[in-house]
């Protein structure tokens, strides 16, 4: 079974940190993504990687950069905390060169800006 | 712009009968439209995959239609439980760009004992 580990379930940090949200997954796949997911607006694509220190931007990259600098970890930066990132982070990743396998995702982890 | 529209409203039904939810999309035209279920607090599970030239898709008490005429999924859940209740995403993936998933934002389903 493919399983995905984010490193935290709940985190709270406070405005102007730096964070790291952490997600590993153990079925060697190509392509990692992160989202973010809010009541109401569903989930958003805020950037994906389909390679090795290749990264692409999603909907809503503003705010976030990204890190993958090996094949199964791909990392979520907040530069500078600010109240409107507190949501629910999702990691997910796929296999093979084709972009539309189906994705699998991680438990997610709830971040809270104060 | 590009739009995907799952009803907002919980649906809630009796055990026993069938759910059906639904996923309309504008503005688009997919190659493939995948669905996934979700519990509260975590990740969505893929459930099944359906692609633009199929019409329809079953995995056990699950079937799922695709009609690009209508611009419509259909996901229906037969013989329905308890343990079925959770929200549903439809998620489309179009035909000429990158491959990144659109959600929709989900129909939540309370299948009642």
């Amino acid at each position: 079974d493919v399983k995905v580990t984010q490193s935290s379930r709940y985190l709270v940090k406070r405005t102007g940190e730096k964070v790291f949200l952490e997600c590993v997954q153990d079925m060697d796949h190509e392509n990692m993504f992160w989202y973010r997911q809010d009541p109401g607006l569903g989930l958003r694509l805020i950037y994906f990687s389909y390679d090795v220190k290749m990264k692409e931007k999603g909907d809503i990259p503003e705010g976030y950069s990204v890190s993958r600098e090996k094949k199964e970890r791909f990392s979520l930066i907040l530069e500078s905390a600010s109240t409107n990132q507190t949501s629910m982070y999702l990691c997910a990743s796929s296999g093979g060169t084709a972009l539309n396998y189906e994705q699998y995702f991680g438990p997610g982890t709830r971040l809270t800006v104060t | 712009s590009q739009k995907i529209e799952q009803n907002s409203e919980a649906l809630n039904i009796q055990e026993g009968k069938t759910a059906t939810l639904t996923c309309n999309y504008t503005n688009y035209s997919p190659a493939y439209l995948q669905w996934y279920r979700q519990d509260p607090g975590r990740g969505p599970v893929f459930l099944l995959l359906i692609r633009e030239n199929e019409k329809e898709k079953r995995k056990e008490r699950l079937k799922v239609t695709f009609d690009t005429t209508l611009k419509q999924s259909l996901f229906h859940i037969t013989a329905s439980q308890p343990a079925d209740s959770a929200t549903y995403l439809c998620a489309l993936v179009g035909s000429s760009n990158t491959g990144k998933l659109i959600f929709g934002q989900g129909t939540t389903l309370q299948v009642k004992p």
